[in-house]
């Protein structure tokens, strides 16, 4: 069956460090791949997205992705952790049926 | 520019009541969707059209009924709430295909069914 998986529900990290948010998908055909933030009371908006270009895809706020196909991971990093930066963080894919199917969500916290 | 529209924001029903969510776009999107977001599980496709005059089941669709009478429009209706269905719902709309767009989402409704 096609599925998304995000690792982590809860993920925490100081001020300046490394953000790292993982997503992996459950496809034999490589679909499309989206990472979406949603910030408190807020509907979600679009960061950056994967349509079968570059593989490292570059998104708002300094946040990029990339796509391996070997490891079917789209995992989503930042090199430098912004207060601004908490918020919850959703991957979603088109496996090509007109529907996005989303994870679960990773709720990101910022240590000061 | 409005851009995806939701209404009410917030709305209390007693079990058994009956209530349209109602979500309109100015974006001229063939395609809109509604989604319940419930904590630890992500967002749930419930209902979604790829043009007026069509529409098509999500992944729980049960006890949800929509219409796609215009483009702008695509409301959600509750015939019987349940306190299951106690979630935010979020309305979104993208210009065509998922493949090469993106969804713009609403700002959600707030459902308490008592």
């Amino acid at each position: 069956a096609q599925s998304v998986t995000q690792l982590g529900s809860h993920v925490s990290v100081s001020e300046g460090a490394l953000v790292l948010l993982r997503c992996n998908y459950s496809s034999s055909v490589p679909p499309y791949l989206f990472w979406y933030v949603q910030y408190p009371n807020q509907g979600l908006q679009l960061l950056l997205k994967y349509t079968s270009a570059a593989t490292l895809v570059k998104g708002i706020n300094g946040f990029e992705a990339e796509f391996k196909k070997s490891e079917t991971s789209f995992h989503l990093t930042k090199p430098s952790a912004h207060m601004s930066d908490a918020a919850e963080y959703f991957c979603a894919v088109d496996f090509g049926n007109e529907k996005l199917t989303f994870g679960t969500g990773t709720r990101l916290t910022i240590i000061p | 520019n409005a851009g995806v529209t939701q209404t009410p924001k917030f709305q209390v029903l007693k079990t058994g009541q009956s209530m349209t969510l109602q979500c309109a776009q100015d974006m001229n999107h063939e395609y809109m969707s509604w989604y319940r977001q419930d904590p630890g599980m992500g967002l749930r496709l419930i209902h979604y059209s790829v043009g007026a005059g069509i529409t098509d089941q999500g992944e729980v669709p049960n006890g949800y009924n929509v219409s796609r009478s215009t483009t702008e429009d695509f409301p959600l209706r509750l015939l019987s709430a349940a306190p299951s269905q106690t979630s935010v719902y979020f309305c979104a709309s993208s210009p065509g295909g998922l493949n090469t767009g993106e969804l713009f989402f609403g700002e959600g409704s707030r459902l308490t069914v008592l």
